[in-house]
């Protein structure tokens, strides 16, 4: 079966400092892997998402960016956190099996950003 | 352009009540798919059920029960004899297949359900 690891579990962080989250996804090839950003209000924000090894697309702009260095491995990063980076973020992988696809979502990373 | 609405920010119900949660949805495809998720206190988004367009067919899980009417594009989901495990934030989405085969989902904004003992 699949699952999906992301790290650190919280974060606090001082405003300016760098930041690098991690996601892995185990038993699956090729997923489609995304990072999305939920502040207070509950709402989704997609931030990035990847279709394979190096390829990113950014749904929003702002300082943060993502890598894609191996398969099942999706990593978040900043060079200077600001206090609206705060938030818990949220990764998620697909496989798009024919015409379907479904997103499953890891456990979260919440960021404070001080 | 692909949209969801859930109007009811937050319900609040007493244990072994019926609840439902409203969702509404727009887009010009044909083809798309319509998902509900639930995030408990803990953080992460449970997937519960995917419907396609085309099959209008309402489901049931249990206490879960799903109504997708095209009609008026909405999938309302309604959990019978609610319990205290189920409070929690439950969100509607809709994704439409995008160029370079990615679906990306549109979410709501959410339904904060609060089952009180």
């Amino acid at each position: 079966s699949q699952t999906i690891h992301q790290w650190p579990a919280t974060l606090v962080q001082p405003v300016g400092s760098p930041l690098s989250l991690e996601c892995t996804v185990e038993g699956t090839s090729n997923p489609n892997l995304y990072w999305y950003r939920q502040a207070a209000g509950r709402g989704l924000q997609l931030l990035f998402y990847s279709v394979g090894i190096g390829q990113i697309s950014s749904e929003v702009p702002q300082n943060l960016s993502a890598s894609r260095p191996q398969d099942r491995q999706f990593i978040l990063s900043s060079k200077k956190l600001l206090l609206s980076d705060s938030g818990f973020y949220l990764c998620a992988w697909s496989v798009v099996a024919g015409s379907t696809d479904t997103q499953y979502f890891g456990p979260g990373t919440r960021l404070t950003v001080l | 352009a692909q949209k969801v609405t859930q109007a009811q920010t937050e319900i609040s119900v007493v244990e072994k009540e019926d609840v439902t949660l409203d969702c509404v949805y727009e887009t010009r495809d044909t083809t798309y798919y319509l998902f509900w998720y639930k995030q408990p206190p803990s953080g992460e988004l449970v997937f519960l059920i995917r419907r396609n367009s085309f099959d209008e067919q309402n489901e049931i899980s249990g206490r879960y029960s799903w109504n997708f009417q095209k009609s008026t594009s909405s999938f309302n989901f309604t959990i019978t004899a609610s319990q205290v495990v189920d409070s929690a934030v439950y969100f509607c989405a809709l994704s439409e297949a995008r160029a370079g085969g990615s679906y990306i989902p549109t979410f709501g904004r959410g339904t904060s359900l609060i089952v009180h003992p």
